[in-house]
C-alpha cells in the first residue's frame, strides 16, 4: 500500500458527531487525495494536498474539511456527519508531480447511523 | 470537464479465456489513461498507464490495455483470465490540458468473475 496507513480503519459513528479521519504516509511525497467510494459511483475526490498547508476542493467537498500540518499526514474532517457520508474512505498519493497514477490506502469504512 | 464510462458492471469470463474490461473517455485535451483493481476490503492498486506513445501498454500480472484514440477508448484485456483475476476493475482519465490537471477521475468500476 505504498507506506500508507489510514485510522481508524472502521468507525461507526451517530448523525451530528464531528470525526475526524487520518491519512499517515512514511516517505514524504507531496501530493495525497481524499476519494470516498460509493457502489455505482466509483471513487469521488473530496479534497487534495499538494503541499503542508496547501489544499484544494475536489468534486464532492460539501460537508468535509481537510488539513495537513506535517507532510506526513493529511487528516479528513466531517463537523457534523450525516447518513450521506456513510461511504468507504480511500487515501492516495503521488509520488512526485510527473509520476501521473497515484497509489492508495487500505481504506476507512464509515458508517454514519 | 473529464469523464469515464465504463458500460458493463458485470463481466463474467472463463478460466483461461481471453478477457476484456471496457473504457471509454470524454477529455477535451490529451488524456492520460490509467486502471486500477481493488480486491474485497482492500485499497486500489495501480494496473497501467497509457501517457504517450505505444498505444498498446503491458501492465502489472499479465494485464495489457490499448489506447485507441479515434474510438476513444481504452479496454483492458488479458490473453487467459486466471480465477484470481476475479475484481473490481476502475478505469481512470486526467486531462492535462484542464485546471484540474491533478485530478484523476473513475468509472463506476466493473466486477470481473472468472469462473473455474
Amino acid at each position: 500500500d505504498a507506506g500508507i496507513t489510514q485510522s481508524p480503519r472502521h468507525k461507526v459513528t451517530e448523525t451530528g458527531t464531528p470525526v475526524t479521519l487520518r491519512c499517515h504516509q512514511t516517505e514524504n511525497h507531496r501530493y495525497m487525495y481524499w476519494y470516498r467510494q460509493d457502489p455505482g459511483h466509483g471513487l469521488r475526490l473530496i479534497h487534495y494536498s499538494y503541499g503542508v498547508k496547501d489544499t484544494d476542493k475536489g468534486e464532492v467537498s460539501d460537508g468535509y474539511s481537510v488539513s495537513r500540518s506535517k507532510t506526513e499526514d493529511f487528516l479528513l474532517t466531517l463537523e457534523s456527519a450525516t447518513s450521506s457520508q456513510t461511504s468507504v474512505y480511500f487515501c492516495a498519493i503521488s509520488f512526485t508531480r510527473e509520476s501521473y497514477e497515484q497509489y492508495f490506502g487500505p481504506g476507512t469504512r464509515l458508517t454514519v447511523t | 470537464a473529464q469523464s469515464v464510462a465504463q458500460p458493463e458492471d458485470q463481466v463474467n469470463v472463463a478460466e483461461g479465456n481471453p478477457l476484456t474490461v471496457k473504457c471509454t473517455y470524454s477529455v477535451s485535451g490529451n488524456p492520460y489513461l490509467f486502471w486500477y483493481v481493488q480486491y474485497p476490503n482492500r485499497g486500489l492498486q495501480f494496473l497501467l498507464k497509457y501517457i504517450t506513445g505505444d498505444n498498446l501498454v503491458k501492465g502489472s500480472y499479465g494485464f495489457e490495455a490499448e489506447f485507441n484514440k479515434s474510438q476513444t477508448s481504452f479496454h483492458l484485456k488479458k490473453p487467459s483470465a486466471l480465477v484470481s483475476d476475479s475484481a473490481l476493475y476502475f478505469c481512470a482519465v486526467r486531462d492535462l490540458s484542464s485546471g484540474s490537471a491533478r485530478q484523476l477521475t473513475f468509472g463506476s468500476g466493473t466486477q470481473l468473475t472468472v469462473l473455474p
